[in-house]
């Protein structure tokens, strides 16, 4: 059975300041793994898709790794912004989806 | 392009009614899943479709909640009788297989309060 657990549940960091979100997973037999952000009461908007056979994936300030033999993806955010304040969410699509619980960002202007 | 369309976005009920919500994919994509999402966990999959056949739906509690995809397009999700802990938000994804590059697209949620 897949697990999927994301570290840190919570982090408040400076505005401008990198940094980066982690999701570990137990089976490495995936299809691709999927980064989402949910703000407050809204659905998921998926951010970042690594198919099984890449190693990131980048879309402006946002970049996705993927270590499959090591069961770990990396989202790293660079330059935050208030803006970026909300849960994000990684996905293991398998044969079905697992989600970890999410890391819920602060960033202070 | 449209999204995921779900409805309604917000429901209030007492326990041992039921409730019904529908849910309309993106078009052109076979695999439909619903999940429940509790305050503070990420999204758990209730049901996944593809077509109008069910693929898995182990996490389903069969003795109240059911759902059904006819025609392989929309679907509905029911819960009777509900109970307290049903209380949470049943969000609809759809996506194209995922051995051919599927990405999940996620509607708004329906939110469930009972009471």
């Amino acid at each position: 059975k897949q697990e999927v657990t994301q570290i840190p549940a919570a982090l408040s960091v400076p505005e401008g300041e990198n940094l980066v979100l982690n999701c570990s997973f137990t089976d490495s037999a995936i299809y691709n793994l999927q980064w989402f952000r949910q703000d407050p009461g809204k659905g998921l908007t998926s951010l970042l898709l690594i198919q099984s056979s890449q190693r990131e994936q980048t879309s402006g300030r946002l970049n996705a790794s993927l270590d499959k033999s090591s069961g770990r993806s990396t989202l790293y955010i660079a330059a935050s912004q208030p803006g970026d304040s909300a849960t994000y969410l990684c996905a293991i699509n398998a044969g079905k989806s697992t989600f970890g619980d999410g890391t819920t960002l602060t960033v202070k202007p | 392009e449209a999204g995921v369309a779900q409805s309604p976005r917000y429901k209030i009920i007492e326990k041992r009614q039921s409730v019904a919500f529908w849910c309309n994919p993106i078009s052109g994509h076979a695999t439909l899943y619903w999940y429940q999402q509790i305050l503070g966990q990420g999204p758990k999959l209730l049901i996944q479709f593809q077509n109008n056949g069910v693929v898995d739906d182990s996490q389903l509690p069969k003795d109240r909640f059911s759902a059904e995809r006819l025609k392989g397009v929309d679907s509905t999700l029911k819960i009777q009788p509900a109970k307290l802990e049903d209380s949470a938000v049943y969000l609809c994804a759809s996506s194209f297989p995922f051995q051919l590059t599927g990405e999940l697209f996620f509607g708004e949620g329906s939110r469930l309060t009972v009471l």
